[in-house]
């Protein structure tokens, strides 16, 4: 199980903050929340993780609930080039399992 | 960053025939690779995981003889996808788990189609 539910679907305008959520409720106290991208035909692309605090890399932000339950991922200036589907994953940091992805969020950059 | 290679990126082949694919870690050393399918506008759902020097183990529902997976150094695994058939056609992407840092890193995927 994904352990994790997120919209099939957002669109965002080019230039303004993508805002995409995820819901972790049953996640537990050593899972890490995980951000990855899929652009078409490609590999995932690693984003961002974070276990309870915000983080902030060059590519997104990520909003962690504080009782964890959810979070939002923050793509601050979306272009066209981040249209792509995103997936949120829980799992134990450098862990030996694999991740387990859900369907994830379709995000369509508008120009 | 740490960098996992596929090749090829694209093959096709007919039905009946056997496929190699190749999984590369080119920076660091994998223990264990993963290997994931990924059908049209599905997620990635994982296949088998091979550590170095020892047998697959394989998701349920997932042939062991058809999809032959080799792990026989620490920076390479091949998914051998044997006497193909055109429900094979699928989008193949591998990542490996770093033997130092134990982070994982994917691969860019190979599509396979089989005619």
């Amino acid at each position: 199980d994904a352990k994790t539910t997120q919209p099939p679907s957002m669109d965002c305008a080019e230039g303004r903050a993508a805002n995409l959520p995820c819901n972790h409720s049953t996640i537990s106290g050593n899972e890490y929340v995980y951000w990855y991208r899929q652009i078409h035909s490609q590999g995932p692309q690693y984003i961002i993780h974070g276990l309870k605090n915000n983080e902030t890399n060059e590519m997104a932000s990520l909003i962690i609930t504080e009782d964890r339950k959810s979070s939002t991922l923050i793509l601050p200036h979306a272009t066209l080039r981040d249209t792509a589907v995103y997936y949120c994953i829980v799992r134990v940091a450098l862990g030996g399992q694999n991740f387990v992805f859900g369907p994830g969020t379709r995000l369509s950059v508008l120009p | 960053g740490a960098v996992v290679s596929q090749h090829p990126s694209r093959v096709i082949c007919k039905s009946g025939t056997s496929v190699k694919i190749e999984c590369r870690s080119l920076d660091f050393q994998a223990t264990t690779m993963f290997w994931y399918r990924q059908f049209p506008k599905k997620s990635l759902m994982l296949m088998a995981t091979s550590n170095e020097g020892s047998k697959a183990t394989y998701e349920q529902g997932v042939e062991k003889d058809k999809f032959l997976i080799n792990h026989a150094s620490l920076t390479l695994s091949t998914l051998t996808v044997t006497s193909a058939h055109p429900e094979d056609s699928s989008f193949y992407i591998c990542s490996a788990r770093d033997r130092g840092l134990r982070e994982q890193y994917f691969g860019p995927g190979t599509r396979l189609t089989v005619t």
